[in-house]
């Protein structure tokens, strides 16, 4: 256990929907970082949180997007789901902006499947 | 555009040493760079960090030269249950001034018997 929990781990769903994926950071950290992972291809950066403000955005979709609670707890939105949305999510967190004190903390992820 | 860029792929035996280096030509002043080992359907579990010159612990060694637009993970002695991806992290500086956080491509390591 990584300390980084996101849930659900599997979801399907079918094109056009939208859904929401949820992670809880590592206790003490303050700065978010969801993912993008698709099929035997490498992990996209989507964006970054720190301490409830975006502190960094990758190539993220208009239809994709974030949001980092006051308890920390962070949440990715996905809308107008596509096939080629399917993909693994991941979630993971550090204490600082700079990765650094050890780097990022990964969760297990989030498979999603739009059929 | 920055890129952060691996080799797709590397083969070797049990008990050989292998390097894996990463290019970051635009890396951010203030950034670290980090290893993680990927297993198919895992996260991305950490291996190593640092900021400059070596670092070292009891999985790996990170080399990093002076002017950090590279860094070199060194595994000692590996062995078939090394077989995975490996990527670098680091953050990169984009033509519009903000940071971007960027994986490698990843490599992926067979180790044969």
């Amino acid at each position: 256990d990584s300390g980084v929990t996101q849930t659900p781990k599997h979801l399907i769903t079918a094109t056009g929907q939208r859904v929401t994926l949820r992670c809880s950071p590592r206790s003490g950290d303050l700065s978010v970082y969801w993912y993008q992972q698709s099929l035997d291809q490498g992990l996209q950066f989507l964006i970054q949180y720190y301490n409830g403000e975006e502190r960094a955005k990758g190539n993220i979709l208009e239809r994709f997007s974030a949001q980092q609670f006051p308890d920390l707890h962070s949440e990715l939105n996905l809308s107008s789901l596509e096939l080629g949305d399917s993909a693994l999510y991941f979630c993971a967190s550090s204490v600082d902006q700079s990765g650094g004190n050890y780097g990022y903390t990964f969760g297990s992820g989030t498979r999603l499947t739009v059929v | 555009l920055a890129k952060t860029t691996q080799p797709i792929s590397m083969d070797s035996y049990e008990g050989q040493e292998v390097n894996i280096t990463c290019s970051h030509n635009n890396i951010a002043t203030n950034d670290y760079i980090t290893w993680y080992q990927q297993f198919p359907s895992q996260g991305p579990r950490f291996i190593i960090q640092g900021y400059k010159t070596k670092v070292t612990n009891e999985v790996a060694s990170l080399f990093i030269p002076a002017d950090r637009k590279s860094s070199t993970l060194s595994l000692p002695r590996v062995s078939l249950s090394d077989t995975a991806v490996y990527y670098c992290l680091v953050g990169i500086s984009t033509d519009t001034g903000r940071r971007a956080l960027t994986f490698g491509s990843g490599t992926r390591l067979q180790v044969q018997p």
